[in-house]
């Protein structure tokens, strides 16, 4: 089944507590990103990645770092979790190939920085 | 978020036409997009619409698209309890490197 897996589901961690949310997608696409969201705000873009070792910041980058080693994995880090950084997160990746710009999600990590 | 806006909510009865509106900023958006999240899941992608089209239907959903006044909506025919969702309106730029989001409108159908 085709998929963008994210894990942790749900966690609850405290100030200043490194910790990595991953992202994983079994279709083979090029793109992947990472948003948040947040009531009233939508999603925004934290930042994507166009292939392995290709990877630009978004809308909201500050205290999150990525990395694209290869293509199915793209990790978000939060090396020092501040309380603002509490939120829904999604992964989502898409094709670059034929493209319409879909975005296929995973199903969101919540994370609360306490 | 970046100027791309929606009501939040929506109450209809099953059985009525359910229309959600959206404004956006950027006339060089390419593609817009209609997405639905339902409770504890991800988004999941209704419909798009290129930014040369006027109009797409797709079984019961219709978008209209005014590139002039720089609207975009979606049309629900025949409401189900099923499409009680959050409904995000979404826009693709810089060659589909950055998408932009409003803030969803939360549809709530009555029985």
């Amino acid at each position: 089944e085709a998929q963008v897996t994210q894990n942790p589901r749900y966690l609850i961690t405290v100030t200043g507590k490194k910790l990595t949310v991953t992202c994983s997608q079994n279709m083979n696409h090029e793109y992947m990103s990472w948003y948040r969201q947040d009531p009233g705000l939508g999603l925004r873009q934290i930042y994507y990645s166009m292939n392995v070792e290709v990877t630009d910041k978004g809308d909201v980058p500050e205290g999150y770092k990525v990395s694209r080693k290869e293509k199915r994995n793209f990790p978000l880090i939060l090396e020092s979790p501040s309380p603002n950084q509490t939120s829904l997160y999604f992964c989502a990746s898409s094709s670059t190939s034929g493209n319409t710009g879909e975005l296929f999600f995973g199903e969101g990590s919540r994370l609360t920085v306490l | 978020g970046e100027d791309v806006e929606q009501s939040l909510f929506l109450s209809v009865r099953e059985g009525d036409s359910s229309v959600i509106n959206c404004t956006y900023t950027d006339s060089s958006s390419t593609y817009l997009y209609w997405y639905k999240q339902e409770p504890g899941a991800g988004l999941q992608l209704l419909t798009y619409i290129f930014s040369n089209m006027d109009m797409k239907q797709d079984q019961r959903l219709t978008v209209l698209l005014n590139k002039k006044d720089k609207h975009l909506s979606l049309r629900i025919a025949d409401t189900q309890t099923g499409d009680s969702a959050i409904y995000f309106c979404a826009e693709s730029r810089y060659n589909f490197n950055k998408f932009y989001f409003g803030s969803g409108t939360k549809l709530n159908v009555k029985p």
